[in-house]
Formats: structure tokens, sequence, C-alpha cells
């Protein structure tokens, strides 16, 4: 495509629910990013990809935040038993040459 | 550890007029910067970025950012708004050992008539 997608835009889950967010990146973009995004702050720095090989998982904030991309291009961030601090912007990105491409990413509202 | 530090958290300016939007970052090397702009509902877009060479640089909008490694700023500019340019700004550091990029809490800036 021409650019980051993500799906869902908007999701609302019910505190105790399990998500899936999906990131396609840039075809042929080897690396890929997760950040989040919380309201009136800027993004931050969730996990990395390289190719299927995930480099760093540092930023995410519990064992309930998983992320994958098994065949080097699609990544699903899944969030289990989501509470209501994971309520969020997540952001992907996928980079080249330096430059990181954002998608629109996936506002998260747990309620 | 790398940071980045927007003093301003909101401004206000008309249109027309010129703008100047804050950014000192803490980095242990030498950094890559970046501007980003962010429209309500949207991702992030690049405005521009520095990797080395000229500490002037160019970006899209008619935007311009200049590196000053002395005062560890990396402040951005643009001689005469328009109401378009209404958004939250970010700048963000990393570096070529730092794949991961650090963002500031955002600027948001309002354009009035």
């Amino acid at each position: 495509g021409a650019g980051v997608s993500q799906s869902p835009r908007y999701k609302v889950a019910k505190r105790g629910q399990d998500v899936a967010l999906r990131c396609d990146p840039i075809s042929g973009h080897v690396s890929l990013f997760w950040y989040q995004q919380a309201l009136g702050q800027g993004p931050e720095f969730l996990t990395y990809f390289q190719n299927e090989a995930q480099l760093d998982k540092s930023g995410l904030p519990s064992d309930r935040f998983f992320a994958e991309r098994p065949e080097g291009s699609v990544s699903t961030l899944k969030i289990q038993r989501t509470q209501q601090e994971d309520s969020a912007v997540y952001l992907c990105a996928s980079t080249e040459g330096g430059e990181a491409f954002f998608g629109q990413g996936t506002r998260l509202t747990v309620v | 550890a790398q940071s980045v530090t927007q003093p301003d958290i909101h401004i206000t300016v008309s249109e027309g007029a010129s703008l100047e939007l804050r950014c000192n970052y803490s980095y242990g090397a030498t950094p890559y910067l970046f501007w980003y702009v962010q429209s309500p509902g949207q991702g992030l877009q690049l405005l521009l970025k520095y990797f080395s060479g000229d500490t002037l640089v160019q970006g899209i909008k008619g935007f311009e950012a200049e590196f000053k490694r002395s005062q560890s700023s990396f402040n951005l500019r643009k001689p005469s708004v328009h109401w378009s340019d209404a958004a939250e700004y970010f700048c963000a550091v990393g570096g070529v050992s730092d794949y991961k990029l650090s963002f500031g809490a955002g600027t948001t800036v309002t354009v009035r008539a």
C-alpha cells in the first residue's frame, strides 16, 4: 500500500476484554515499531521488530501486552485483560533510511 | 538516556505571523532530530529531519529548523503561518544506534484569524 495502515481505527473494550490491533507496514520495510500515545502526551516506544524478530520489547508496560510479526510483514499488538489505563492511541510505524512513517493509529477506549 | 523537552504546551499565533516552537534534547551521541505534525485524529507526519551536515534544514509546508549543538536545541520556525498549520507538533530524537524515537510532550498551535 501507499502508507502504513492500522485497523481498527477505533476500539471500545470493556475492562477485562482482550483486544488485537493490526498494523500493515509499507511494503518492503524491514523495521516496524509500536508506540503508545496517551491523551495530551507524545508517543512512547513499546516494541520494535526487524523482519519477524522482536528485537526490543522494553517499552511494553506489562505482560498483558504482546506483539508479533510472524511473517515479517503485518504485525499485531495484543492486549489481554484490558484496564482503563490502557486507553490510548496505539501508533504503528515502519522505517526506511532512518525515517519513520506512521499510521493513523488505533484509538483504544477501555470502559 | 535520551529525552526531549518542549517547553511550550500551547502557542497561539495570528495568521500571517511568524511561529517558533522550541525543542531541547538530551542525547549521549550525535542525535538524529525530527519534527512531526499531528492533526486531530491523524497519525504523525514528518515535517523535517536532521541527520548531519548543514544545521539549518528545510522541510515541507514552509517549515525550517536549526540544530544548535551548543544549546542542545532544534527549534522549528515558519515565517508566516496559515490557518491550516493549527495542529500539534512533536519534536523527537533518535540516533544511528538508537533505532527508537523519544518524543517530547508536544506543542499545540492555535491560529487565530
